[in-house]
């Protein structure tokens, strides 16, 4: 089975351009979440949704940052203008929701994002 | 808000020997889950190990165990028979019950030594 897939693998850009992170999670999975990694902070959670709705937003940064999820398929993760301090690798996960035993997250392999 | 600590940022451990990393929580609640996750080079999150906070007996899986101490809060993980590709960043995780948010600690970076 496909595991959670994300693109760009890398991704090289200068301050203020757009940045767009795609990810398409497990299929029958009802719940994808978006993490960022950065040596200061760690693993944050930005934000997750459940059944393409987001539930929880809070993580997100600021206004710069949006995510989407038009389908239970797809989802993206929109930089708009992108900074320098947005260098980071960031993670998609799905997971089966509440409807699992434990909720156990399946990461796809990142995304590092650099901004110049 | 729930947290998680490692207080060990950096760990070695030779070859076919045992190493512990430690974890600690905060949280009101009584229902929840934790985990802990690797993550070798390769950057991929990889689940290890899990544990539900109502079930008294550790888990474990292979050459990994878990010392659950749910009064003191604890959650440290147990590498038994270190291999090399045992090699990576270990993220112990909290998930309280009902919610889907998963919250990470710092992570531990360990390394087995030929």
């Amino acid at each position: 089975d496909a595991g959670v897939i994300q693109s760009p693998r890398h991704e090289v850009t200068e301050m203020g351009q757009e940045v767009t992170l795609r990810c398409k999670p497990i299929s029958g999975h009802n719940s994808l979440f978006w993490y960022r990694q950065t040596m200061m902070r760690g693993l944050e959670l930005l934000i997750y949704f459940n059944n393409n709705v987001p539930i929880d937003d809070s993580g997100m940064p600021e206004d710069r940052f949006s995510a989407k999820m038009p389908n239970a398929s797809f989802s993206t993760l929109k930089i708009q203008p992108s900074e320098p301090r947005d260098s980071a690798v960031y993670f998609c996960a799905s997971s089966l929701g509440t409807g699992g035993l434990t909720g156990e997250l399946f990461f796809g392999e990142g995304s590092r994002l650099t901004v110049l | 808000a729930q947290t998680v600590t490692q207080s060990q940022p950096e760990m070695s451990v030779q070859e076919a020997e045992t190493v512990t990393l430690s974890c600690t929580y905060d949280t009101s609640e009584s229902n929840y889950y934790l985990f802990w996750y690797k993550q070798p080079p390769s950057r991929q999150m990889i689940l290890v190990i899990r544990q539900e906070a109502y079930k008294q007996q550790n888990a474990t899986e292979n050459r990994f165990s878990v010392n659950f101490q749910k009064a003191a809060k604890s959650f440290s993980l147990k590498i038994s028979d270190s291999q090399l590709g045992d090699t990576a960043m270990y993220f112990c995780a909290f998930r309280q019950g009902g919610s889907e948010k998963l919250v990470f600690g710092k992570g531990t970076k360990l390394t087995v030594n030929p």
